[in-house]
């Protein structure tokens, strides 16, 4: 009965294949998030998302791209991938504006 | 916009004795504030929040925060640390908004090490 949960929780890949990360959350929840923890462990906002507006923030790359098939999931699909791309991403979900609760992670390296 | 500094990356600190962690804000809207914890290789769990009402939050774990809005300060502090309380801590704001999405800005997170 996991609130939020990702998969794959690992995730090795070569430099220039596409990838998806899968995001569900059974809260009933009506927005949901990805963040991106770099190595030194910096957390930051890449895409917010409801049914009525996605925001993306102007510093993600656009071989990045969210995908929700419904309002319990938010994908992550990730074009052409970078060296620059290995991080932890975490999915997120929140009802409007109150807190939110994360994922467990996943842990993406790119070679 | 808004930005959030934690001063002390890492603190470490004996067990059984009190911890402050600080954390400061910078925004042009009102906020909400979060502490969030992380234990290695997990996920990122709520401590405690501000949204209104007293400045004084009590959260899990024995954990608080006072919020000063004069000093935009939101200082984490637990009277007595444990073993277990051995963590990356990262504060966050978020801006009222009321409804819709509503992006979390961290600081860049303290390394609490408790030692025996």
């Amino acid at each position: 009965d996991t609130a939020v949960s990702q998969t794959p929780k690992y995730l090795v890949t070569q430099m220039g294949n596409d990838k998806s990360i899968k995001c569900e959350q059974n809260l009933g929840h009506d927005t949901m998030y990805w963040y991106k923890q770099d190595s030194k462990k910096f957390l930051k906002i890449m895409f917010s998302y409801n049914n009525k507006e996605l925001i993306i923030n102007e510093t993600v790359p656009n071989r990045f791209s969210p995908k929700s098939p419904d309002k319990a999931h938010l994908n992550l699909h990730i074009n052409s991938l970078e060296l620059g791309d290995s991080a932890v991403y975490f999915c997120a979900s929140s009802q409007a504006d109150n807190e939110q609760f994360f994922g467990p992670g996943t842990r993406l390296t790119v070679l | 916009a808004q930005s959030v500094t934690q001063l002390d990356s890492q603190v470490p600190v004996f067990e059984e004795a009190p911890v402050e962690l600080r954390c400061n804000y910078s925004s042009s809207v009102s906020v909400y504030l979060f502490w969030y914890v992380q234990y290695p290789n997990q996920g990122l769990q709520l401590l405690l929040k501000y949204l209104s009402g007293s400045t004084l939050v009590k959260g899990i774990n024995g954990f608080e925060a006072e919020f000063n809005k004069s000093q935009t300060s939101f200082h984490l502090r637990k009277p007595s640390v444990h073993i277990s309380d051995t963590a990356e801590y990262f504060c966050a704001v978020s801006p009222r908004r009321g409804s819709g999405a509503n992006n979390l800005f961290f600081g860049t997170g303290t390394r609490l090490t408790v030692i025996p």
